[in-house]
């Protein structure tokens, strides 16, 4: 079984252009969660969402991102335009059921705004 | 706010040396409690959790973790590290909506 895939692993773009994240989770997990560890910091809670609907997005940082996950499957953060505190990395996890089930992790986008 | 601390940035432990990473908890409800291990160039790996019943609980690669609900920890321990332990650890609480709450990580070094 596939786990959680993040594209790409690495990207360096300057400050004010558009970067943007995907994500695959684990085929029927109807969970998916967006982290960010920003220069060796804890990692942070982004958003939750549960098939294609945002739960939770308490942990976006500003109108500059966004988060999309059309049709319940995949799933984008689009970072526009973006700045030098964005950098860090972007971790996605999938989850199956709702309680008490662990969520496994993408290996991260490491992103950097030079 | 529920929150997790790991106040170690590091651990260095020989080979063959028992290995104990810690884990400390705010006070706040039932806590359920994971740890995650983030071997290089890799992502994040669950190892266990505690959710309920026993507080010693057993996971991957021969780690365990031990809740203590009076210390309010939750440290990770190996009995015998290996070099490949080498790696970096971190403890997480489940927070509302099932979201996790990181602690800041440890950096474990085994040393041959």
């Amino acid at each position: 079984e596939a786990g959680v895939t993040q594209f790409p692993s690495h990207s360096v773009i300057e400050k004010g252009q558009t970067v943007t994240l995907r994500c695959d989770p684990i085929s029927g997990h109807d969970n998916l969660y967006w982290y960010r560890r920003v220069m060796g910091k804890e990692i942070k809670f982004l958003l939750h969402f549960v098939k294609e609907s945002k739960q939770d997005e308490s942990g976006m940082p500003n109108n500059r991102f966004l988060a999309e996950r059309t049709g319940g499957t995949y799933s984008t953060l689009k970072v526009q335009p973006a700045e030098l505190e964005d950098s860090g990395v972007y971790f996605c996890a999938s989850s199956q059921e709702y309680q008490n089930t662990e969520a496994f992790f993408g290996q991260g986008t490491r992103l950097t705004v030079v | 706010a529920q929150s997790v601390a790991q106040p170690e940035d590091q651990v260095n432990v020989a080979e063959g040396n028992p290995l104990t990473v810690k884990c400390t908890y705010s006070v706040s409800g039932n806590p359920y409690l994971f740890w995650y291990v983030q071997y290089p160039n890799r992502g994040l790996q669950f190892l266990l959790k505690y959710i309920t019943g026993d507080n010693l609980v057993k996971g991957s690669y021969g780690f365990e973790a031990e809740f203590n609900k009076s210390q309010t920890s939750f440290h990770l321990k190996k009995p015998s590290a290996l070099v490949s332990d080498s790696a970096l650890y971190f403890c997480a609480r489940r927070a509302a909506g099932n979201k996790l709450t990181f602690g800041g990580g440890t950096r474990v070094l085994v040393k041959p």
